[in-house]
């Protein structure tokens, strides 16, 4: 399957700064990207979708401000978390999908957030 | 948002035995995939099965899916310890490709 790289895999950061999360697909252009969340023992919630060369669309209850979502190319999206606090610790997980693909979503492996 | 419950949210059994778990979901649906994810990793895709199917196999899984009820279940036969780990449904529609809605996921543990 396709190849998509999530980056750094660990993170940890000082209240009020702004971390940055890339997710790169390697082998295949990336029409889509998605954004998901996950706590300790919980599920993955969807917090949003991003279209190459266009505004994401953040799911209800995500703050658009906080969590920057930009999808540059066909190749990269990022998610910068701004003036994060440590409720925002957390894992966070790209995926990327292709109209080729019709239903396939490729996951990167995940970024562990930590604020202190 | 999340698209419905799993059941069990835990369970445990011994190696060797088969494990069971179901997923319900709330909307329409164009597939429901099954994931599996390690402690603090990331996720491993399983299987795919699309809403004209009604039976999946894959190695030691078999996947069903009751679209009249809006329910799936996994099937792992003969489970090793190295199964253990937490398995999540997701559902994906027509109308956003790649995009996911996750179960709550049951947590499996096999014990040797």
């Amino acid at each position: 399957g396709a190849v998509v790289s999530q980056h750094p895999s660990r993170v940890i950061c000082k209240s009020g700064t702004s971390v940055k999360i890339e997710c790169r697909s390697l082998d295949f252009q990336a029409t889509t990207m998605f954004w998901y969340r996950q706590f300790p023992k919980q599920s993955l919630m969807l917090m949003a979708t991003s279209n190459e060369g266009s505004k994401a669309t953040y799911e209800q209850g995500v703050e658009k401000d906080k969590f920057l979502i930009n999808h540059a190319s066909l190749t990269l999206s990022t998610l910068t978390v701004t003036s994060a606090h440590p409720e925002d610790s957390s894992f966070y997980i790209c995926s990327a999908s292709n109209v080729r693909f019709v239903t396939e979503a490729f996951f990167g492996q995940g970024t562990r957030l930590t604020v202190v | 948002s999340q698209q419905g419950e799993e059941d069990p949210q835990a369970l445990s059994i011994q190696e060797g035995e088969n494990a069971t778990m179901n997923c319900s979901y709330k909307t329409s649906i164009n597939n429901l995939q099954w994931y599996r994810q390690n402690s603090g990793r990331g996720l491993v895709h399983l299987i795919l099965i699309r809403s004209n199917e009604r039976e999946k196999h894959s190695g030691r899984l078999r996947v069903t899916l009751d679209t009249s009820k809006k329910s799936s279940s996994l099937l792992i036969t003969a489970s090793r310890a190295a199964d253990t780990a937490s398995y999540f449904c997701a559902t994906g529609s027509s109308s956003n490709t790649g995009k996911l809605i996750f179960g709550q996921g049951t947590t499996l543990q096999v014990k040797p």
